[in-house]
């Protein structure tokens, strides 16, 4: 199985600031005939189900705000939040959907300084 | 507007204990995509669980539940299922099912449905 270590487990960030949370995984998840990365990041808010940010490490999915960037290849990859608003507090997941197992990240619980 | 709605959670007993959960699918063409379940015990992190893909030909399973759950799905119904036989303590969580975009990413999920196993 691929596992997914996302660092840190928690982070506290002022309002404004940027919000660097990071991931690697423990194989690539690149695939070599498309050249995509098979990464995508999730947001979780209390009592809520997850929401899809960003597919293919980069991709933001419909809807999401700008502010809200993914980067990286191969192994280790990056999600950024270039300016922390207050409804951005939540736990962050990464997920590897390259094997057939889409293993998930254990999670980095974002909060405000 | 895509909607997924989990049912059959509930109390179970450890050692032997079954439950057949169900998500009911609306607002997209469901025989079009793959599904996925994925679960979260109390206060944890999230854990994917399975997959299928659009005909149910192909089934994956994580190592934790592997011989033990069974996926499926009847597209003339437009649901999803998940068989769990010889359920653990540590089985307890809220699972979710969500629709697979492209191969992969999950970009609509339903509520959940806690299953808790336990004495």
């Amino acid at each position: 199985d691929i596992v997914m270590t996302q660092s840190p487990d928690s982070l506290a960030v002022s309002l404004g600031e940027r919000a660097t949370i990071t991931c690697k995984s423990s194989q690539s998840v690149l695939y070599s005939s498309n050249n995509k990365n098979y990464l995508a990041w999730y947001q979780q808010k209390p009592g809520q189900p997850p929401k899809l940010l960003i597919y293919w490490a980069s991709t933001r999915e419909s809807g999401v705000p700008d502010r809200f960037s993914g980067s990286g290849s191969g192994t280790d990859f990056t999600l950024t939040i270039s300016s922390l608003q207050a409804e951005d507090v939540a736990v962050y997941y990464c997920q590897q959907y390259y094997s057939t197992l889409h293993t998930f990240g254990q999670g980095t619980k974002l909060e405000i300084k | 507007e895509v909607q997924l709605l989990e049912s059959g959670g509930g109390l179970v007993e450890p050692g032997g204990g079954s439950l057949r959960l169900s998500c009911a699918a609306s607002g997209f063409t469901f025989s079009s995509y793959s599904m996925s379940w994925v679960r979260q015990a109390p206060g944890k992190g999230l854990e994917w669980v399975s997959l299928i893909n659009e005909s149910g030909g192909n089934r994956f399973y994580a190592d934790s539940v592997k011989g033990r759950f069974t996926i499926s799905r009847d597209n003339s119904k437009n649901t999803l299922y998940l068989q769990m036989n010889s359920l653990r303590a540590e089985d307890t969580a809220i699972y979710y099912c969500a629709k697979m975009l492209l191969t992969g990413p999950l970009d609509y999920w339903g509520q959940g449905t806690l299953v808790t196993v336990s004495s």
